[in-house]
Order: structure tokens, then C-alpha cells, then sequence
């Protein structure tokens, strides 16, 4: 079936530096995107979100990127910051009508100091 | 605190027992959500919950009972299991309106089966 994936299992970045995480998806129908943050021990929080008929959306200090054209989504997180060491997952609404969302499997973020 | 809460954190039960894990969001929301989280697994849907009814079971063995009384509170109630159903159990409550679809994740019950 259609599914939501992640490019890069893990990513280690200076801390100071940005970050880019990556996201596949295989829906061309879907229409919402969203990104979470999970920390260790605890549940995934919001961090931004994109519907579809927007490239570009921009949060404090993250942004997220759609590329239709090649079914990609990414998280850009500017000077990252040792509390922004978490897994990060991007989901997607396939169904508009079921408001229901997949979840791709996660990408480790590390920030080195 | 996103304003959805679990209990307990975490619960270590035999392959017999009987438990229950309880979730409840102050969100106002109307729809609640049970997902598993396995090791290097993406979250899975077990159920959906929309002004208490049941709209979505997404294959789950019936070992696994979810209940629903009311709006603000969700409950899984545990029989029987399995080791493989050693996992993180994630609650979750969103609005059903005004095509908004962000989900307000608890905490999660870490649960251990021996």
C-alpha cells in the first residue's frame, strides 16, 4: 500500500548549524501534511503543518517544504539547538474525508555541541 | 503539556491479566485516537473514536478492547496478550471540524508483556 517514508534514518548536525530533514511520500492525492517532534519518554508534539496548495511554510524557527512534483516534504530546523535532539516524523492525510493521518517511521535527530 | 493525558506511564503485566489504560484530553475535541508505537516502526492506528462511536478498527486483534463513554475519555482495555505486544500505546484527540487534522498526542503508556 501507499505509505509515507523517511529518506534518512538518523541525522547528526553541529549545534548552530540547520538542519534538513527529508520526507517521501507516494499519495499524490494527499492534501495535508504535518510534521511532529517526539523526545525520549514522551508523545509527539506539533510542530508545523502544509496543505497542499502551498510550497512553503514557515513556523519560528522551522520550515517546511512541499514539492508536489516529486511527492517530497522537508523540515528545515534554522540553528539547531541540543533541545531540538528528538525523532521527527512527517504524516500525511490521504483520505480528506477520514481526517486520518500515516505516519512515516521517523528520523533521530542528534545535535552535537 | 498538550493538554491530553495517560495512565498509568507505564504497566508491566503477565500474558493472563486483565489491565486497562485510561486516556483523557481537555482539548474539547470530539474525536480520540489509539495508536501502537513499536521499536523503528511507524505509528500504527488501532482505532478512531468520532463523538463516541467507533469509526475505525484497523485490524486489531480482539484482544485489545477499546471503550469510549464519552467525548473526553478513551480507554483500552488489555486481555490476554502477547510479548509482541510489548509497545508504546499513544492516545491522541483532535477537532473533527473545519478541516483541521493536527492530532494532540499524550504521553503514552509504555507496556511491557512477560
Amino acid at each position: 500500500g501507499e505509505s509515507v517514508g523517511l529518506h534518512l534514518p538518523t541525522l547528526s548536525v553541529q549545534e548552530g548549524d540547520n538542519s534538513i530533514i527529508n520526507c517521501a511520500y507516494s499519495n499524490s492525492a494527499s492534501d495535508y501534511f504535518i510534521w511532529y517532534k517526539q523526545e525520549s519518554g514522551k508523545g509527539p508534539q506539533f510542530i508545523i503543518d502544509i496543505r497542499s496548495n502551498m510550497d512553503k511554510r514557515q513556523g519560528q524557527r522551522v520550515t517546511v517544504l512541499l514539492n508536489k512534483t516529486v511527492k517530497h516534504l522537508s523540515l528545515q530546523i534554522a540553528a539547531t539547538q541540543p533541545g531540538d535532539s528528538a525523532v521527527y516524523f512527517c504524516a500525511e492525510n490521504q483520505d480528506g474525508s477520514a481526517r486520518q493521518l500515516t505516519f512515516g517511521s521517523g528520523t533521530q535527530l542528534t545535535v552535537l555541541p | 503539556e498538550t493538554g491530553v493525558t495517560q495512565t498509568p506511564r507505564h504497566l508491566v503485566m503477565g500474558m493472563t491479566n486483565k489491565k486497562s489504560l485510561k486516556c483523557e484530553q481537555h482539548l474539547g475535541h470530539n474525536a480520540m485516537y489509539w495508536y501502537k508505537q513499536s521499536a523503528k516502526k511507524p505509528l500504527e492506528l488501532m482505532f478512531v473514536y468520532n463523538f463516541k462511536e467507533q469509526t475505525e478498527n484497523n485490524s486489531v486483534p480482539s484482544r485489545f478492547s477499546p471503550e469510549c463513554p464519552n467525548s473526553s475519555h478513551l480507554f483500552l482495555h488489555l486481555h490476554t496478550l502477547q510479548p509482541e505486544d510489548s509497545a508504546l500505546y499513544l492516545c491522541a484527540s483532535s477537532s473533527q471540524g473545519g478541516g483541521v487534522y493536527e492530532q494532540y498526542f499524550g504521553p503514552g503508556t509504555r507496556l511491557t508483556v512477560t
